[in-house]
Parts: structure tokens; C-alpha cells; sequence
């Protein structure tokens, strides 16, 4: 069965700051794996989705790289801004009907 | 664009009633599905559909009933509402099969007493 963990559980940072959210999986097997931002109340939003024969994916400051043979993705969030300050999530997708998510990271950026 | 609508957005129920949570979307997706996301938990998914007419169980589907009459509307019913029910439910999308990206509604919050 798959496992997802995201390390740490929650990440305080003041602005401007450079940081790294990790997230680990135990089954390389997968399709892709995709970053999510959420925020209090609301849905997931995609950030950033990362196919199975994909190193990394860019959209702005946000970088995010996989290894799938170490089962380890990490977002990058460059240049950090209070706007950032949310739940992020990573998810494994297999299947269908196998998609895990991570408990996620409470990112808070202090202005 | 819409994307993906959730209905309604907050709802409390006593143990034993039973109801249906809404979700559409009208991006045309074949592929849709039901999580529920608990306190210090990952999202969890419940059911799912790969286009109408098909449904399929996911990871936690016990107390709840799916249909896919079309390919706008993916409704999740609890048939007899329990405590352990309590959650925030979301509904999600995608196109085609597993290489796409997932869209979300917002969410209902579900309280049961």
C-alpha cells in the first residue's frame, strides 16, 4: 500500500526567505505526482504536476523535482511572500482508483 | 468557467438521516471522484467514475452510494448518516486517464451529532 509523508508538518518563515517542502512515497510505481496548494475553507488547487518520466516541473518561483527511485518529490518556493502562506499538499497518482495524498505542510510566511 | 461545483457548502445532519452531496463540472471530464479529508489526515477517496454509466469503489467506501447518469453530475449520497462521517468532502475532476491533473470543488463541510 502506498504511503505518502510530507516532512515537516508545519513550516514558519519570514518573507523573502528561499524554502524546500518535502514529500516522500514507498511505492515508485506511479503515473505522476502533483503538488497542491490549499487554503483555510477551500479546495485543493494544482501547482504543479510532475509526469513519472519527468525530473521537475517550473511554474514561477515554485520548482518541483522527482526521484522516483528514492520515492522523493520537493517543492521549491523561491522568494517566499505572506500571499504563500497556505496548506501544501503532494499526491501519488497509480490508478485510477489509487491516488494518495500526504497530510501536508502548513507553510506560514511572516511579513 | 465554472470548473467544479460543490453543493452545499456547509450541512448538518443527525445520526441516521440520510442525504446527497451535489458535485458538477463543465469541463466535459470523463473522470471524476469523492474524497473526504480528516484532521491530520491525507485526503481519502471514496468513490469514482472514469465516465457515465461507470462507477467504481475507492479506499473508503462503506455508507456511501454513487451514480454517473451523465457526465456533468457525480452525486454522493449517505444512505444513514454516522458520526464517523463527519468530514469535509471534496469532489474532484480530470480528464482522460492517470497523466492529467486533478480539479476540485471547495468542499462540503459535514457535520453529524
Amino acid at each position: 500500500k502506498q504511503e505518502v509523508t510530507q516532512i515537516p508538518a508545519a513550516l514558519s518563515v519570514p518573507e523573502g526567505e528561499n524554502l524546500v517542502l518535502n514529500c516522500s512515497f514507498t511505492d515508485s510505481a506511479i503515473y505522476n505526482l502533483q503538488w497542491f496548494r490549499q487554503d483555510p475553507g477551500k479546495g485543493l488547487t494544482s501547482l504543479l504536476l510532475i509526469q513519472s518520466s519527468q525530473r521537475e516541473q517550473t511554474s514561477g518561483r515554485l520548482n518541483a523535482s522527482l526521484d522516483k527511485s528514492s520515492g522523493r518529490s520537493t517543492l521549491y518556493i523561491a522568494a517566499s511572500q505572506p500571499g504563500d502562506s497556505a496548506t501544501y499538499l503532494c499526491a501519488v497518482r497509480k490508478g485510477n482508483n489509487d491516488m494518495r495524498f500526504g497530510a501536508g505542510t502548513r507553510l506560514t510566511v511572516k511579513p | 468557467n465554472a470548473g467544479v461545483t460543490q453543493t452545499p457548502k456547509f450541512q448538518v445532519l443527525k445520526t441516521g438521516q440520510s442525504m446527497t452531496l451535489q458535485c458538477a463540472q463543465d469541463m466535459n471530464h470523463e473522470y471524476m471522484s469523492w474524497y473526504r479529508q480528516d484532521p491530520g489526515m491525507g485526503l481519502r477517496l471514496i468513490h469514482y467514475s472514469v465516465g457515465a454509466g461507470i462507477t467504481d469503489q475507492g479506499e473508503v467506501p462503506n455508507g456511501y452510494n454513487v451514480s454517473r447518469s451523465t457526465t456533468e453530475d457525480f452525486p454522493l449520497r449517505l444512505l444513514s448518516a454516522a458520526p464517523s462521517q463527519t468530514s469535509v468532502y471534496f469532489c474532484a475532476s480530470s480528464t482522460g486517464q492517470g497523466w492529467t491533473p486533478l480539479h476540485f470543488g471547495n468542499g462540503t463541510r459535514l457535520t453529524v451529532t
